[in-house]
């Protein structure tokens, strides 16, 4: 069966300061799919990247990173120079194709970053 | 490029009144997919198609809740007749496949039942 866990019910962070959000997947399938998505107050859910199972490359995007380490079945999204407008749920997911077509969301974390 | 179109955006009803939620997902993309977000359960995935034929729809809670999806540009959920614990905010998603399978969310629709 596959899973995702996000340990981080909610995290409060100052501007500026940088902030890790964990992942942790669970999948007996060596091809799959992780992804994140934001989801701002505003409510709709933004698609923020895709990483297959064969490319444990990090990947930097601004002030966003992403860990991916088979190792551990983690995959951990950094915020450097936190902003306001960061302020979100953040949502890890996987996907194992092979199966279906489903992505397994796990429950979110609560980003607030204050002033 | 337009994104998913979902309407209406908010819908208020009341109990026992059907209600239709209408989806038109991103041109060219082959799987869609229709969610409901809730505080209590989360985001819980109802049903989804690929190529228009409903592949799982092991997440419709019920027979009150129907989808289709008649032709590649559009889908419907229905809920009739509705019930106060359906009211959430539900999601259509669609995804490009062709080894691409991140999906690519409406802005929701939010339901309230009274």
């Amino acid at each position: 069966a596959q899973k995702v866990t996000q340990a981080q019910t909610e995290i409060s962070v100052v501007e500026k300061e940088d902030v890790t959000l964990d992942c942790v997947y669970e999948t007996r399938d060596t091809t799959y799919y992780l992804f994140w998505y934001k989801q701002p107050p505003s409510g709709e859910l933004v698609f923020l990247i895709r990483r297959n199972s064969f490319d444990e490359q990090n990947e930097i995007s601004g002030r966003y990173s992403w860990n991916f380490q088979k190792s551990t079945s983690s995959f951990n999204f950094t915020i450097t120079a936190s902003q306001v407008v960061d302020s979100a749920v953040y949502f890890c997911a996987l996907s194992v194709p092979y199966n279906t077509d489903k992505l397994i969301f796990g429950t979110g974390t609560r980003l607030q970053v204050f002033p | 490029d337009a994104g998913v179109i979902q309407s209406p955006r908010h819908e208020v009803t009341e109990m026992g009144q059907e209600v239709t939620l209408r989806c038109k997902p991103i041109s060219g993309h082959n799987s869609l997919f229709w969610y409901r977000q809730t505080m209590m359960r989360g985001l819980e995935l109802l049903i989804y198609f690929n190529n228009n034929v409903p592949i799982d729809d092991s997440g419709m809670p019920e027979d009150r809740f129907s989808a289709k999806m008649p032709n590649a540009s559009f889908s419907t959920l229905k809920i009739q007749p509705s019930e106060p614990r359906d009211s959430a905010v539900y999601f259509c998603a669609s995804s490009p496949g062709q080894g691409r399978y991140e999906q690519y969310f409406g802005p929701g629709t939010r339901l309230t039942v009274t």
